[in-house]
């Protein structure tokens, strides 16, 4: 069975301060992996996703992520937080066919000024 | 493009009554959307996976008969919450991939639903 971890529930960090979420993965195959932010009441947003090729990956808002097949991790980075990325993200693994998206737990990220 | 859309946006509905909640892909077409459920600050949780003229498919521990799921084109598939009681009450998300695509799901804005 397909299971995503994300060690960190919470995460505080500065404005201006580099950031890292950790996500860490059980998948038989190979995996697909994305990372989503969700605001207070809000849907999904992807950020990124990794299907194949190069592992590190760009995103939107300046998010980046890395997979690690030996680690079996996919943490997203970036290198400096802005107030408004305070939010939840979630680290997501699913199949070659969109389907069985299994979601980590989640990490709230807090943005002090 | 790939936007999905949800409505009502939020609901408050009495215990007994059914509500149904609506997706919508607005700029393509979807073979096959999803429902999950999300609880207070947890994570997204798989109910159904919701095919375009067939039977959805439930996931472990989900209810068929109270949570009644229609896909009866390729834009639109219908959850409905029947008999609803408080302990319904959550943040109700759907997402949509496309026919024929590859790995990516399309999430809709969520609906919360209040069942007093």
């Amino acid at each position: 069975a397909q299971s995503v971890t994300q060690p960190d529930i919470h995460i505080t960090v500065s404005e201006g301060a580099s950031l890292e979420l950790r996500c860490n993965y059980s998948y038989g195959a190979t995996p697909y992996l994305f990372w989503y932010v969700q605001s207070p009441g809000q849907g999904l947003q992807l950020l990124l996703k990794y299907f194949s090729g190069d592992t590190l990956v760009q995103g939107i808002k300046g998010f980046e992520a890395e997979f690690k097949r030996s680690q079996s991790s996919f943490n997203l980075r970036k290198p400096s937080v802005h107030w408004s990325d305070a939010a939840e993200y979630f680290c997501a693994v699913g199949d070659n066919a969109g389907n069985m998206l299994t979601f980590g737990g989640g990490t709230r990220l807090m943005v002090k000024p | 493009g790939a936007v999905v859309s949800q409505h009502p946006s939020w609901v408050i509905c009495k215990s007994g009554t059914s509500v149904k909640i609506e997706c919508r892909s607005l700029d393509f077409q979807a073979t096959t959307m999803f429902w999950y459920r999300q609880f207070p600050k947890q994570s997204l949780m798989l109910m159904a996976t919701s095919n375009e003229g067939s039977k959805a498919t439930y996931e472990q521990g989900v209810e068929k008969d109270k949570f009644l799921i229609n896909h009866a084109s390729l834009t639109l598939s219908t959850l409905t919450v029947t008999s609803a009681h408080p302990e319904d009450s959550s943040f109700y998300i759907c997402s949509a991939r496309f026919s024929g695509g590859a790995g990516e799901q399309f999430f809709g804005p969520g609906t919360r639903l209040t069942v007093l």
